[in-house]
């Protein structure tokens, strides 16, 4: 079974700083991925996906993430964090190949410092 | 993007009673909606998938008599937790999508309360 692993469960940084969240994936082929944030009380926003092709991908609110096959991983990256930015981040991937399932990573909280 | 909404935000009812939560998709037509259930400072976990005119599939250890799913439209899906006990008490969220390799969007969620 397909799984993501995210291995920070709180990460904290001051405003203004970089940010790099984690996530490795297990997956029998080239996956599609899905970085979501929440809000407390809130439900998730796509941050960005990927599919294919160019394996940097852009996403909204200045977000960025990299596919690295032979790391299997899918990393989230900001260069300059907001104090708007804490929320809860989860990365996700197909339950297998052709479903519209996804399987969720635990997630990792973000905490922004002034 | 797309817009899914879901109705009531936030709901609290007394044990022994049905809550029913409705999914919108605003904008778009969905195929397929999917019902999941988030507990406090964990992961979503996914509780089954509506497609519209068919039944539901539940995940293992879903209890389908318990959480009652309905797909009546492209638009619409709604779930009821039927005789509502205190440990059905959590934040449930909709998403929806237009088809394969189409990308989930999902509900802001419905934080349910059984006293």
């Amino acid at each position: 079974a397909q799984s993501v692993t995210q291995p920070d469960i709180h990460i904290t940084v001051s405003e203004g700083a970089s940010l790099e969240l984690r996530c490795n994936y297990s997956y029998g082929a080239t996956p599609y991925l899905f970085w979501y944030v929440q809000s407390p009380g809130q439900g998730l926003q796509l941050l960005l996906k990927y599919f294919s092709g160019d394996t940097l991908v852009q996403g909204i609110k200045g977000f960025e993430a990299e596919f690295k096959r032979s790391q299997s991983s899918f990393n989230l990256r900001k260069p300059s964090v907001h104090w708007s930015d804490a929320a809860e981040y989860f990365c996700a991937v197909p339950t297998q190949g052709g479903s519209e399932k996804l399987v969720f990573g635990k997630g990792t909280k973000l905490t922004v410092n002034p | 993007g797309a817009v899914v909404s879901q109705h009531p935000s936030r709901v609290i009812c007394k044990s022994g009673t049905s809550v029913k939560i409705e999914c919108r998709s605003l904008d778009f037509q969905a195929t397929t909606m999917f019902w999941y259930r988030q507990f406090p400072k964990q992961s979503l976990m996914l509780m089954a998938t509506s497609n519209e005119g068919s039944k539901a599939t539940y995940e293992q250890g879903v209890e389908k008599d318990k959480f009652l799913i309905n797909h009546a439209s492209l638009t619409l899906s709604t779930l009821t937790v039927t005789s509502a006990h205190p440990e059905d008490s959590s934040f449930y969220i909709c998403s929806a999508t237009g088809g394969f390799q189409e990308t989930q969007y999902f509900g802001p969620g419905t934080r349910l309360l059984v006293l």
